[in-house]
């Protein structure tokens, strides 16, 4: 199974909208951080947005809002008031602390347009 | 500046060649892990450490050596290149516990003719 599911390939915003971008995680762990980044055409990876499981109120880093429904394990990104800039990839990541093995899970990402 | 630094940016290699892509952290963090990006597919993982003398495999790890002697430095070997191994390379590191997200190295380019 997927343990990061991000089920939009391409959007498209209006420039000044809002804008969802979804995903789903897959964990039985009590204790996980989620993320989310963004990498412009520029190629660089850029960290927006942190949430811990443990966090009852959803993350904000300016126009970056995270929406963690828990029980739903969905940890959505909105971006508000987009602007042209925004046009990026974004992936959503999952931290796991097992014992061993891999730590870190991406979705495929999202690429989002911002039309002026 | 703290952050992790890759090298080369660029690269152009024959098929056969070896090489070393280097990366080096300055924060003190336990784990790191190479990254590959392909067209379409996001970062599939290579190999990771989860701290020095200790490495593992990740989801693609052929064709690909790594090591960890200190804590600082993480070097990707390709052992023979071939040209499915064009692609752009991230060295990613952080500390252990799942509070911490990773910080990205620029990125690698590599073409393999």
């Amino acid at each position: 199974a997927q343990k990061i599911t991000q089920t939009q390939p391409g959007m498209f915003v209006q420039e000044k909208e809002a804008v969802t971008l979804d995903c789903t995680y897959d964990t039985s762990d009590q204790s996980y951080g989620l993320f989310w980044y963004k990498q412009p055409s520029s190629g660089e990876m850029i960290f927006l947005i942190y949430q811990g499981s443990y966090d009852e109120q959803n993350a904000t880093e300016g126009r970056y809002s995270l929406n963690f429904q828990k029980a739903r394990k969905s940890a959505n990104l909105v971006i508000s008031a987009s602007q042209l800039g925004d046009s990026a990839m974004y992936f959503c990541a999952m931290r796991e602390v097992p014992n061993t093995g891999n730590q870190f899970y991406f979705g495929t990402g999202t690429s989002l347009t911002v039309i002026p | 500046n703290a952050g992790v630094t890759q090298t080369p940016k660029f690269q152009v290699l024959k098929t056969g060649q070896s090489m070393t892509l280097q990366c080096a952290q300055d924060m003190n963090h336990e784990y790191m892990s190479w990254y590959r990006q392909d067209p379409g597919m996001g970062l599939r993982l290579i190999h990771y450490s989860v701290g020095a003398g200790i490495t593992d495999q990740g989801e693609v790890p052929n064709g690909y050596n790594v090591s960890r002697s200190t804590t600082e430095d993480f070097p990707l070997r390709l052992l023979s290149a071939a040209p499915s191994q064009t692609s752009v390379y991230f060295c990613a590191s952080s500390y252990s516990s799942p509070n911490y997200g990773y910080t990205f190295g620029s990125g690698t380019r590599l073409t393999v003719v």
